[in-house]
């Protein structure tokens, strides 16, 4: 069983619905979660970030953690077109994320049409 | 300000080739990485460095090499390539404390 596990669709909305996407961890010593965004051919890029449990928003983006569950979730409000990637989750389990030891979901692509 | 700059874009070798993917970065960024990403896999660390000279494992370092001996660079090297090879490699670079990882748009490499 992988450590992080991510559905990796494809999953395709139309444009201003809400998305929810979301991974599952097994490792209790995850304490940073991160979501990258990664466009076609390109790297991926950090969207957001949190420590611990608890919600973080920014903009259309929600990122929320719930350590009991061991489960990470990354909304996007008002989808858009441009919003269209793929979406990884990434964990870490200490300080200075291991200097960047990190753990990465399989990714799930989006789609907005619009 | 170029961040992360991997060469080439792309690259098909023949089983039992060698190579060498060529990372750079201008952040004077302190940690190195690569990393390989394949279908249903996600990415998954090869090898690492916290600063020149110093080099580490990741999760998957069989059939790579790697040397730091500069901040800038960080090249990753393909001993003898195989099939099982055939990837997209991406290097990324951060500075030390809780700062992100910034990658680069990858090399995609098919081994034949």
């Amino acid at each position: 069983q992988k450590e992080v596990e991510q559905d990796p669709g494809p999953l395709s909305v139309p444009e201003g619905a809400i998305v929810s996407l979301n991974c599952t961890y097994s490792n209790s010593a995850f304490q940073y979660f991160m979501w990258y965004r990664q466009y076609s051919r390109k790297g991926p890029e950090l969207l957001m970030y949190t420590y611990s449990s608890g919600n973080k928003e920014d903009g259309r983006f929600t990122a929320q953690v719930d350590k009991s569950s061991k489960y990470i979730s990354l909304f996007i409000r008002d989808s858009q077109p441009s919003d269209s990637a793929t979406y990884l989750c990434a964990m870490s389990p200490g300080r200075s994320w291991q200097g960047g030891k990190l753990i990465f979901g399989q990714g799930t692509e989006l789609s907005v049409k619009p | 300000n170029a961040g992360v700059t991997q060469t080439p874009k792309f690259q098909v070798l023949k089983t039992g080739q060698s190579m060498t993917l060529q990372c750079a970065q201008d952040m004077n960024h302190e940690y190195m990485s690569w990393y390989r990403q394949d279908p249903g896999m996600g990415l998954r660390l090869i090898h690492y460095s916290v600063g020149a000279g110093i080099t580490d494992q990741g999760e998957v370092p069989n059939g790579y090499n790697v040397s730091r001996s500069t901040t800038e660079d960080f090249p990753l090297r393909l001993l003898s390539a195989a099939p099982s090879q055939t990837s997209v490699y991406f290097c990324a670079s951060r500075r030390t404390g809780d700062s992100p990882l910034h990658f680069g748009n990858g090399t995609r490499l098919t081994v034949t």
